[in-house]
């Protein structure tokens, strides 16, 4: 039961452009959810979070948004950098009872950005 | 200069044996994670330990164990019962407040089962 999806294995943009990076959740009960950048052979890299009473946060080049009707989540990167390729996650998280400061990843899409 | 550390960063075993990857942190953190690492499949939860002496299974803990008897390290032991060891192992840690948990991740250990 895949509770955290990103349905896209892959994503190819040019530098300059913009990357959207997007995920899924099922579980309701979520209400926290975080971007982490992942290079080869490292661990993840916390990126961005957002929380469920807001629907966008902003740092930098990097914006997250959340559509919780929908139960959905995108990542933007603009302008997006070769240095930005790396794989993407999201998580989710949930405030309370067993599952409190567990995260659940999604699958991680590979962005590559060309020069 | 705080941190996670995971040792040793590759490892190999042979089948039938038992393997513990180490994973130690200075952030004074409460929670501590593993998650295993394979390729299409993101990353999946272990086992995790919100306080000392205390943990959970998470998705996928059989074939694995762990102990927390102080707040700074969390082992991970990979027993032969566990029928396809190899991958990447990611160890982390949090401090849970309130609904906010940003973890923090290890630079991760690769088994190889020879």
């Amino acid at each position: 039961d895949q509770q955290v999806k990103q349905n896209s294995p892959s994503l190819s943009v040019q530098e300059g452009r913009i990357s959207i990076l997007n995920c899924d959740y099922t579980n309701s009960m979520f209400d926290y959810f975080l971007w982490y950048k992942k290079y080869p052979a490292e661990g993840p890299t916390f990126l961005i979070s957002i929380s469920s009473i807001k629907d966008k946060n902003e740092d930098g080049r990097f914006t997250v948004f959340l559509n919780k009707s929908a139960k959905h989540l995108s990542l933007h990167i603009v302008p997006s950098q070769p240095g930005d390729s790396a794989v993407y996650f999201c998580a989710a998280s949930a405030a309370g009872g067993t599952s409190y400061g567990k995260l659940t990843f999604g699958q991680g899409t590979i962005l590559t950005v060309h020069p | 200069d705080g941190g996670i550390t995971q040792s040793p960063k590759y490892l190999f075993r042979k089948e039938g044996q038992n393997v513990t990857l180490s994973c130690e942190q200075n952030l004074n953190h409460d929670a501590m994670y593993w998650y295993r690492q394979d390729p299409g499949q993101g990353l999946r939860l272990i086992y995790y330990s919100q306080i000392v002496n205390d943990f959970q299974k998470g998705d996928i803990a059989e074939g694995y164990s762990v102990s927390r008897e102080k707040k700074e390290s969390f082992p991970l032991t990979v027993t032969s019962a566990q029928k396809n060891p190899t991958a990447f192992y990611l160890c982390a840690s949090s401090m849970p407040k309130g609904y906010r948990t940003e973890a923090f991740f290890g630079q991760g250990t690769r088994l190889t089962v020879v």
